[in-house]
């Protein structure tokens, strides 16, 4: 069974901070690992995948297969960063595991 | 509007009513969508269709019933829901089978049942 873990419900950060977002999955086979946002009151959107190895917004991602980690990282945090984050895990049977999310509080 | 339209964006409804929510998206994907969004769990997958076929079904009460009768158009249609059901409704697309390409979703339905 595939599965992913957030384990913080709330992170709060000060301005030009940097961040983490946890996320820690399991699955047997080959995973695609991806980060969603949803900022206030607009859709859920993919922010990135780790398959492209980009950096989106300043943010960055990188599969540890050995840990089972995909941790989302910002090296100075914005106060326009404050949304909500999911991690997701995608197989190709099509259905995405999604986490539970980590709500993302930049303060001035 | 590109991407993954829905409708209505805000639904209120009582107990007893029938309505249903529309999902419609042209980006060329084959599998739709419904997931569930509240307070309580973030995140809940309601149903997988693929090509038009349901491939699963998260355990859902019968008072939603969803329908997909071709790959860009997704329905969820509800009656005699409870006020628990109050949430957003979202749908989403992707292309099945190629999971690293991730979902495309919709900007949800608000559901409040009174």
């Amino acid at each position: 069974a595939q599965r992913v873990t957030q384990p913080e419900k709330l992170l709060s950060v000060f301005k030009g901070a940097p961040v983490e977002l946890k996320c820690n999955y399991s699955y047997s086979g080959s995973p695609e690992l991806f980060w969603y946002v949803q900022y206030s009151r607009q859709r859920l959107q993919l922010l990135l995948r780790h398959i492209s190895r980009e950096s989106i917004k300043g943010f960055t991602a990188d599969l540890n297969k050995g840990e089972t980690s995909f941790h989302l990282k910002k090296p100075f945090a914005q106060e326009e960063d404050s949304a909500m984050y999911y991690c997701a895990l995608g197989t190709n049977a099509g259905k995405s595991t999604f986490g539970d999310g980590t709500t993302l509080t930049v303060k001035p | 509007e590109t991407g993954v339209t829905q409708t209505p964006r805000h639904l209120v409804m009582g107990m007893t009513n029938k309505k249903s929510l529309k999902c419609e998206q042209h980006l060329g994907h084959n599998a739709m969508y419904w997931y569930k969004q509240s307070a309580k769990k973030p995140l809940e997958l309601m149903f997988v269709y693929n090509f038009k076929e349901q491939t699963e079904n998260n355990s859902v009460p019968s008072r939603f019933s969803p329908e997909c009768p071709n790959s860009s158009h997704l329905f969820l249609h509800l009656h005699t829901l409870q006020p628990e059901d109050s949430a957003l409704y979202l749908c989403a697309s992707s292309l099945f089978g190629q999971g690293k390409n991730g979902y495309t979703f919709g900007s949800g339905t608000r559901l409040t049942v009174v």
